[in-house]
């Protein structure tokens, strides 16, 4: 089963536009993790925030962490078509060394 | 530093052939775990090693396949007697372990069974 799940699905903007992906976990966590995925390509890692961490930002990304709500955003500001690719989030449930992934949210940037 | 890499890039079998596939981690990660991933969701857990401990290995993991890191370094996956359902992208990453979770990936290799 998953562990972390992204919302939504799928999400097409405009260039320019905000882009804002949800990750809902049901476990306690160490950290959560968010990944970048270009088609038929290996992941990037973008940001790790920590279960003690509330917000966190990182050029154009911010992620934002609510451990009572178990759940977390990814904002990416000013998109760019090149920001199309799937987001994944990731968590370490119960603090293992094992990343779980979510099945993503596949973000489309028209120019 | 010059990544993870995984090698085939691609392969393509026939049921029942046996397939083997490489990683290299980053030097002196620690870690190393391998991932399938089909697709429209996110990578799977398979196995993990701790140097060349294989500390975990998920239900997805049959006993068709098995997972070395002989010297902690690179490390292989064997899948045997493939079948179609085994066609993915198999992920590798490693992590340089401690308290630095962050795990770099490589570009995987895609396996089509036919």
């Amino acid at each position: 089963s998953q562990q972390g799940e992204e919302d939504p699905q799928a999400l097409s903007i405009q260039e320019g536009e905000n882009a804002t992906m949800n990750c809902s976990y049901k476990t306690s966590i160490n950290n959560l993790q968010w990944y970048r995925q270009n088609s038929g390509r290996g992941l990037v890692h973008l940001i790790l925030i920590r279960s003690n961490e509330r917000e966190k930002h990182s050029g154009r990304l911010r992620v934002t962490l609510d451990t009572s709500k178990k759940s977390s955003s990814l904002l990416i500001t000013a998109s760019r078509a090149a920001d199309t690719a799937s987001y994944f989030c990731a968590t370490d449930p119960g603090g293992s060394y094992i990343p779980t992934f979510g099945r993503g949210t596949s973000l489309i940037v028209h120019p | 530093d010059t990544g993870v890499s995984q090698n085939p890039r691609h392969k393509i079998t026939k049921r029942g052939q046996n397939v083997t596939f490489r990683c290299d981690p980053i030097s002196e990660h620690n870690r190393l775990y391998w991932y399938r991933q089909t697709l429209g969701q996110g990578p799977e857990f398979l196995t993990y090693f701790q140097n060349e401990a294989q500390l975990e290995k998920s239900r997805l993991l049959s006993d068709r396949f098995s997972a070395e890191r002989p010297k902690g370094s690179f490390s292989t996956l064997e899948i045997q007697r493939t079948e179609q359902g085994d066609s993915a992208m198999y992920l590798c990453a490693s992590s340089p372990g401690g308290v630095r979770e962050t795990q770099y990936f490589g570009p995987g290799t895609r396996l089509l069974v036919l």
